[in-house]
């Protein structure tokens, strides 16, 4: 049963690029959320997609943003990226009221 | 505002004792779930132990207790016997049913062979 999966693991950017990071949830999970988490801090929650529909969010600008597939799949867009947004951006997936399951993340340096 | 706090940056503890980890919360929501997560060097986040807040007796998974004492709104994890690859960041985390999960700063623990 594969688990909560991220691509890519690595990704190096320009200030002022776009970026597109993927997620695919553990079989069973109807829900993703992402968490942005700085070096050395705990993870900050940026937004939950459920039924295709960004159904919490956290604060975060509109440069994030985010979508979610018919296949539970997601994906979190940031635009205009800044030198701040270089993290380890985390997905994690869960269904009803069960802990979430995390990926490994994908680290993205914004030089 | 759910606000998570873990005190501890950092903690020792040597191979085969115990060691506990502390967390506090602030909420005015009254059910809600509680976790305690570790991070290893690997980066995912791994479930450690769960609590649901509508429930007195404390969870246990083998080698890992906590101790949730609602009204004064903590959340301790106790690892026994302490193992080399407990070694990690552990991250005390708080969940609602309308807020996602919040999570603590992080403490990193350090087991000594």
């Amino acid at each position: 049963d594969a688990g909560v999966t991220q691509s890519p693991t690595h990704l190096i950017k320009t200030r002022g690029q776009q970026v597109t990071l993927r997620c695919s949830p553990k079989s069973g999970h109807d829900t993703v959320s992402w968490y942005q988490q700085a070096l050395g801090q705990g993870p900050q929650f940026i937004f939950q997609y459920y039924e295709e529909e960004e159904r919490q969010r956290g604060n975060f600008p509109d440069r994030f943003s985010g979508h979610q597939f018919p296949n539970y799949s997601s994906e979190l867009n940031v635009n205009a990226l800044l030198l701040g947004d270089s993290a380890l951006y985390l997905c994690a997936s869960s269904s009803r009221d069960r802990g979430a399951t995390f990926g490994s993340g994908t680290r993205l340096t914004v030089v | 505002a759910q606000t998570v706090t873990q005190s501890q940056p950092e903690m020792s503890v040597q191979e085969a004792e115990t060691v506990t980890l502390s967390c506090t919360y602030d909420t005015s929501e009254s059910d809600y779930y509680l976790f305690w997560y570790k991070q290893p060097p690997s980066r995912q986040m791994i479930l450690v132990i769960r609590q649901e807040a509508y429930k007195q007796q404390n969870a246990t998974e083998n080698r890992f207790s906590v101790n949730f004492q609602k009204a004064a709104k903590s959340f301790s994890l106790k690892i026994s016997d302490s193992q080399l690859g407990d070694a990690a960041m552990y991250f005390c985390a708080y969940r609602s049913r309308i807020n996602d999960m919040r999570f603590g700063a992080g403490t990193r623990l350090t087991v000594k062979p």
